[in-house]
């Protein structure tokens, strides 16, 4: 069964801390994975997106990691600030070859920053 | 990347009424995606939604309770007919790539926090 899981489910850090925030999943076959930023009352928005070749990539502070051997991600946020205080969400994208793959969500981990 | 308008943001409705949401894409898409999210889970796909054709519904979400329009390329609506308040939650309406090339960016609107009372 395709799954994602995140973990932490929350996590409190106070202001300029680092965190790393934890994805894994089962989705196969694999096409790519995406780590999303939803505030509240928001939508989602993308913040890197991997496919099964790149093991890491940075969008400025948050920089993510991809094992695909071990189906393990990981987003890293640096020196955080007040508004990163957020959900953030895996998302895993099957590989339907030249059709869409069907997404499969992780619940997120909602992280708050205190200053 | 893709601007979405989705309306209302957010609204409070008695049972047994219907609630249209609206979903505006500013390029146009070839799909279009609705999304259910209850407090703590994950977004739950309800359907997806094709230019002139029906939409396909997933396992568990029916189209008398769910129906979707798609008149264009651009625009789409969700109707959540005869509310409990089991239907409480955000909805979100979200397309994949730009254009009507796919690609691998999903974009998604504001999404509608529905409480039914």
């Amino acid at each position: 069964k395709n799954q994602v899981e995140q973990s932490p489910q929350s996590l409190i850090i106070l202001e300029g801390k680092n965190c790393t925030l934890q994805c894994n999943y089962t989705v196969s076959p694999f096409s790519n994975l995406r780590w999303y930023k939803q505030d509240t009352g928001r939508g989602p928005v993308s913040l890197t997106i991997m496919t099964f070749s790149e093991n890491t990539k940075s969008n400025g502070r948050y920089t993510a990691t991809l094992d695909a051997d071990t189906k393990q991600s990981s987003l890293h946020i640096t020196a955080s600030q007040l508004s990163d205080s957020a959900s953030y969400i895996c998302v895993v994208s099957e590989y339907r070859g030249s059709t869409l793959g069907r997404l499969y969500f992780g619940r997120g981990t909602q992280l708050t920053v205190w200053p | 990347s893709a601007v979405i308008s989705q309306k209302p943001s957010r609204d409070i409705c008695q049972r047994g009424t219907s609630l249209t949401i609206q979903c505006q894409v500013d390029s146009q898409v070839t799909m279009m995606f609705w999304y259910r999210q209850q407090p703590g889970q994950s977004l739950t796909l309800i359907a997806t939604a094709n230019q002139g054709s029906e939409a396909t519904y997933e396992s568990g979400f029916v189209i008398d309770k769910f129906p979707i329009s798609r008149p264009n390329l651009t625009f789409s609506t969700l109707t959540v007919s005869n509310m409990s308040p089991e239907d409480s939650s955000i909805y979100l309406c979200s397309v994949e790539g730009t254009g009507l090339i796919l690609n691998t960016e999903a974009f998604f609107g504001q999404g509608t926090r529905l409480t039914v009372v």
